[in-house]
């Protein structure tokens, strides 16, 4: 199956600063990646919608100027979290499409996640 | 307004058990698409199978069957002769036709004891 990496898999950052997570598709391209957010024994929910080229679509409740995304390429999404804070500390999951047709269209591949902690 | 209730919370079984993992999803939807996902301790989500609303064909891959009744909106998941390996979160999860988001249930903590 195709593989979406996730960078730094796991992040321990100050109150107030800023972190960076990067997610890849390694052998696909991907116009379009997804950012979720997953507390402990919890189920993930979808924060964003990250489109190659263009501004990220952020489902209600979430903060876009928080929660910073940029799609520069066909196979890298950021996310920033800006100005951290203890509440953001989760585990933070991105996928990504493969629309090769290889697969059907709407089947997401996962990151392997980046564990934020906020101090 | 679209959900997936997975009513069981954790799930123990010694191994060469058989075990069903539950999944209701609710929708108006006529098209849509049910998800089941793998999730170790590693973290990483493992996806299982993808069946659209008009497959009700059961599948059968291995020691892993999946059971689609729309009767009663389910989507069951049965791992048979259940390993160690097989101890994981598992998550269902809904799509709608012509969107990308992905509505998962709470999901199913499963242990499998040697």
């Amino acid at each position: 199956g195709a593989v979406v990496s996730q960078h730094p898999s796991w992040v321990i950052c100050k109150s107030g600063t800023s972190v960076k997570i990067e997610c890849r598709s390694l052998d696909f391209q991907a116009t379009t990646m997804f950012w979720y957010r997953q507390f402990p024994k919890q189920s993930l929910m979808l924060m964003a919608t990250s489109n190659e080229g263009s501004k990220a679509t952020y489902e209600q409740g979430v903060e876009k100027d928080k929660f910073l995304i940029n799609h520069a390429s066909l196979t890298l999404s950021t996310l920033t979290v800006t100005s951290a804070h203890p509440e953001d500390s989760s585990f933070y999951i991105c996928s990504a499409r493969d629309t090769s047709g290889r697969v059907p269209p709407d089947t997401q591949y996962f990151g392997p996640g980046t564990r934020l902690t906020v101090l | 307004a679209q959900k997936v209730t997975q009513a069981q919370t954790e799930i123990s079984v010694v191994e060469k058990e058989d075990v069903t993992l539950d999944c209701v999803y609710e929708t108006r939807d006529t098209t849509y698409y049910l998800f089941w996902y793998k999730q170790p301790p590693s973290g990483e989500l493992v996806f299982l199978i993808r069946r659209n609303s008009f497959d009700e064909q059961n599948e059968i891959s291995g020691r892993y069957s999946w059971n689609f009744q729309k009767s009663t909106s389910s989507f069951n998941f049965t791992i048979t002769a259940s390993q160690v390996v097989d101890s994981a979160v598992y998550f269902c999860a809904l799509m709608r036709d012509n969107t990308d988001k992905l509505i998962f249930g709470t999901g199913t903590r499963l242990q499998v004891f040697p």
